[in-house]
Parts: C-alpha cells; sequence; structure tokens
C-alpha cells in the first residue's frame, strides 16, 4: 500500500509561475522527503524535511510539512522549463528503518 | 562520478525465462534496494539490503530473490519472469542515518 498519496497527479503551468504539490501519508514519521524524476531517468533528491521541522528552502524550493495533518507540500517558484518532470514524495517511516514509502508523483509540465 | 550503474537498461523476455538484473554502486553505502515503477503507482520496494550479507522482503517480493554480493553490488533475480512482472526496475542505494537514496537509470523489462 502506498503511504503517500500526492495531488495533483498532473499540473500544467507557464514558465515564470509557481507550482504547489501536495503530499499526505498515513503513519507517523521521520522525515519527509521530495524526489525528482526526468523521463526516463531515476529519481534525484531534491530535499528532506525532518518531523520536527515545519518549513524548509531550497533555493527555487520551499518544502512545509504538517504532522498534525500528516501533509506536506513542495512549492517550486519562477518555474522553468527545466522544471518538467515528475515529483515524488517518500516516507521514512518510524518502523521502517531506512526503508522509503514513495507516493504515486505528481507530473508537472512547464510551458515555455 | 558513476553512483549507482544498473545492467542491463533494455531487455525483453519470454514467459519462463530467467534473468538477473545487476546493480553497482560506488558510494561506499551499507544500504541498497530494488523497487519496481508500473504506471500511476509510484515505486514499491521488492527488496532490500541494510548491510552486505543481509536482505530483507519489500512490498512486493514474490516472484523475486536478491543476493547481496559484496559491499558494492545487489543484483535482482526473476526466475521464471510472467508478463506480471513487465515494469521500469530501480536500484538504489543509501538511505542510513536519515540521508538520501540514491538511484540508478532503471532497467526496462518488458516479458512477453
Amino acid at each position: 500500500s502506498q503511504q503517500g498519496e500526492e495531488d495533483p497527479q498532473a499540473l500544467s503551468i507557464q514558465e515564470g509561475e509557481n507550482a504547489t504539490m501536495n503530499c499526505s501519508y498515513k503513519t507517523s514519521i521521520n522525515n519527509l522527503q521530495w524526489y525528482r524524476q526526468n523521463s526516463g531517468r531515476g529519481l534525484v533528491h531534491l530535499i528532506l524535511i525532518r518531523s520536527n521541522e515545519r518549513e524548509k528552502h531550497s533555493g527555487r524550493l520551499r518544502v512545509t510539512l504538517d504532522t498534525s495533518k500528516k501533509s506536506s507540500s513542495l512549492l517550486i517558484t519562477a518555474s522553468r522549463a527545466a522544471d518538467t518532470a515528475s515529483y515524488f514524495c517518500a516516507t521514512d517511516a518510524e518502523t521502517s528503518g531506512s526503508r522509503l514509502t514513495f507516493g504515486e508523483g505528481t507530473q508537472l509540465t512547464v510551458n515555455p | 562520478n558513476a553512483g549507482v550503474t544498473q545492467t542491463p537498461k533494455f531487455q525483453v523476455l519470454k514467459t519462463g525465462q530467467s534473468m538477473t538484473l545487476q546493480c553497482a554502486q560506488d558510494m561506499n553505502h551499507n544500504s541498497m534496494y530494488w523497487y519496481r515503477q508500473d504506471p500511476g503507482m509510484g515505486l514499491r520496494l521488492i527488496y532490500y539490503s541494510a548491510s552486505e550479507g543481509t536482505t530483507d522482503k519489500g512490498e512486493v517480493p514474490n516472484g523475486y530473490n536478491v543476493s547481496r554480493l559484496n559491499k558494492r553490488e545487489f543484483s535482482l533475480r526473476l526466475e521464471s519472469a510472467a508478463p506480471s512482472q513487465t515494469s521500469v526496475y530501480f536500484c538504489a542505494s543509501g538511505g542510513q542515518l536519515r540521508q538520501p537514496q540514491h538511484f540508478g537509470d532503471g532497467t526496462r523489462l518488458s516479458i512477453l
């Protein structure tokens, strides 16, 4: 079963706009991670937020975590055509060791 | 800087054939993982190895076996391939001490 569920499944925006993706999960976590996957490639780690953190920034990325609602969001500001990819959240549950459980992903298309 | 290397990149099998997918990492990680990715389902964990000499089942282990040959290499074997095993297979390493996982570029496997 999938721990994470992502919303929306697909998102299409214009260059320069902001893109927001959401992730919900079911069990208590140690941390939540976001990964990016370009077509035909493996996943690349973007950012990790620990369960005791509420917000984290990395360049044009902003991640929030609400453990009371078991949800996270990824905001990409001033999007570029090169941001076109699938984005996945992954949770590191308290009982899972180093195993991650991935959501189904959001397909982001940024139109030039 | 190879990171995680998977071979082969593509393979077509007939039902009932066997094959081994190879994975090697050069980052001195203790943990390694095998996932499958099917359309609309995100990544699902097949098997993982927390350290050299140990392997454990993930979410979808049926029909697969693994070998942790040494610290660098973790192979996935399909003994008798079935069409339901048509998928993209990803190997990853890392993830311990709340660090991100690093992924290979995948093996695209079709079983006819």
